[in-house]
């Protein structure tokens, strides 16, 4: 079975500061990997998907299948992108079941 | 164009009751899945109902089902309910294709007592 991992539940950075936020998976074929978003008392969204190789409002994640990894970077954090972001794994041949880790919440302070 | 949309945002359940939630997706939509999401468990797929049909099945009790109407309008019904399924419910819907966004609702607290 599939399993997505976010080490951190809480990732607090000073504005300005770069951000990773670590998700791992597991899972033996070619998964599709996404990370979405939840802003406060907004709904979840999603914020990027592998195979677009997008950078999506100054983030970008990029598929390790050697290490099982999909971390979220981006190189100056914004007060604005305090949420919680989620990891998300889609298998092969199953449109729309998603696989999520538990989250982490981003907090930027001044 | 409208969200997708999810009825009642709050409910209060007992034990043992049956319950019944709605979701209506965006416009054009044929997809419609359902999430569980609590503190302990995060976020759970429950079930995937695509042209009526359910496409995927998360890991789920028989107490949990769910339908699709021809109006890809979705509802999903927890009977002989407990404790446990205290949860935010959320439904997502998409075009049906795994290269297409899905997009969520706000969600339906369900607490029960």
């Amino acid at each position: 079975a599939q399993r997505v991992t976010q080490p951190e539940k809480l990732l607090s950075v000073f504005k300005g500061a770069p951000v990773e936020l670590k998700c791992n998976y597991s899972y033996s074929g070619s998964p599709e990997l996404f990370w979405y978003v939840q802003y406060s008392r907004q709904r979840l969204q999603l914020l990027l998907r592998h195979i677009s190789r997008e950078s999506i409002k100054g983030f970008t994640a990029d598929l390790n299948k050697g290490e099982t990894s999909f971390h979220l970077k981006k190189p100056f954090a914004q007060e604005e992108d305090s949420a919680m972001y989620y990891c998300a794994l889609m298998r092969t041949g199953t449109a729309s079941k998603l696989t999520f880790g538990t989250g982490t919440r981003l907090q930027v302070t001044l | 164009k409208a969200g997708v949309t999810q009825t009642p945002r709050y409910l209060i359940k007992t034990r043992g009751q049956q319950v019944t939630l709605s979701c209506s997706p965006i416009s054009g939509h044929r997809s419609v899945s359902w999430y569980q999401q609590t503190p302990g468990q995060g976020l759970q797929f429950l079930f995937e109902y695509f042209s009526e049909t359910q496409r995927n099945k998360g890991n789920f009790p028989g107490r949990f089902s769910g339908r699709q109407f021809s109006n890809s309008r979705s509802e999903m019904n927890v009977s002989t309910l407990e404790l446990g399924d205290s949860a935010l419910y959320l439904c997502a819907s998409s075009l049906g294709d795994r290269y297409h966004e899905q997009y969520f609702g706000p969600g339906t607290r369900l607490t029960v007592t």
